[in-house]
């Protein structure tokens, strides 16, 4: 069966520090992938995805997101997190975008 | 362009009873599907529509189907509600084909007392 695993169930950054957020795969095929971003009540944002080709891939807010297939991840990263980046993120992967399996989310919290 | 609209955003219902849910999906996108977000089960796929007819259907119980519109439109019904049945769901829809992404809905927020 598909999965997606998110190891780390809450992260801590400082403002202006780097982020890296994990995210690994089971899936046989060459997975099409995401990223989404929910806030506190509302629904899911899409901040970039890859389906094939570059393994770098560049987002909305400055995430970028890179492929491998060696590792079967697709981490999340940004340079320098902003105060306003505080939710929580969801890596999803899928053989088709309609169905999306997903994984369990990383809460991200920043520190002034 | 609008994006996708749920209606209505919070729900209040007793055991026992029915709920029906609305989604509108963003003009053009034919493909529309729902999602069950709770805190202990996380996001699970409940079905997807495309044309008036469903596609995929998660593992969920007979108790939730879904039928869509022919201007694109779902509606989601969950009968004999249960305390479990609490939870955000959430409508995303798309365009049809394999490489296109979902756009989410804010989500109806249902709470069965």
């Amino acid at each position: 069966a598909q999965s997606v695993t998110q190891p780390d169930i809450h992260i801590t950054v400082s403002e202006g520090a780097s982020l890296e957020l994990r995210c690994n795969y089971s899936y046989g095929a060459t997975p099409y992938l995401f990223w989404y971003v929910q806030s506190p009540g509302q629904g899911l944002q899409l901040l970039l995805k890859y389906f094939s080709g570059d393994t770098l891939v560049q987002g909305i807010k400055g995430f970028e997101a890179e492929f491998k297939r060696s590792q079967s991840s697709f981490n999340l990263r940004k340079p320098s997190v902003h105060w306003s980046d505080a939710a929580e993120y969801f890596c999803a992967h899928s053989g088709s975008a309609r169905q999306l399996t997903f994984g369990s989310g990383t809460q991200l919290t920043v520190l002034p | 362009k609008a994006g996708v609209t749920q209606t209505p955003r919070y729900l209040i219902k007793t055991r026992g009873q029915q709920v029906t849910l609305s989604c509108s999906p963003i003009s053009g996108h034919r493909s529309v599907s729902w999602y069950q977000q709770t805190p202990g089960q996380g996001l699970q796929f409940l079905f997807e529509y495309f044309s008036e007819t469903q596609r995929n259907k998660g593992n969920f119980p007979g108790r939730f189907s879904g039928r869509q519109f022919s201007n694109s439109r779902s509606e989601m019904n969950v009968s004999t509600l249960e305390l479990g049945d609490s939870a955000l769901y959430l409508c995303a829809s798309s365009q049809p084909g394999g490489r296109t992404e979902a756009f989410f809905g804010q989500g109806t927020r249902l709470t069965v007392v």
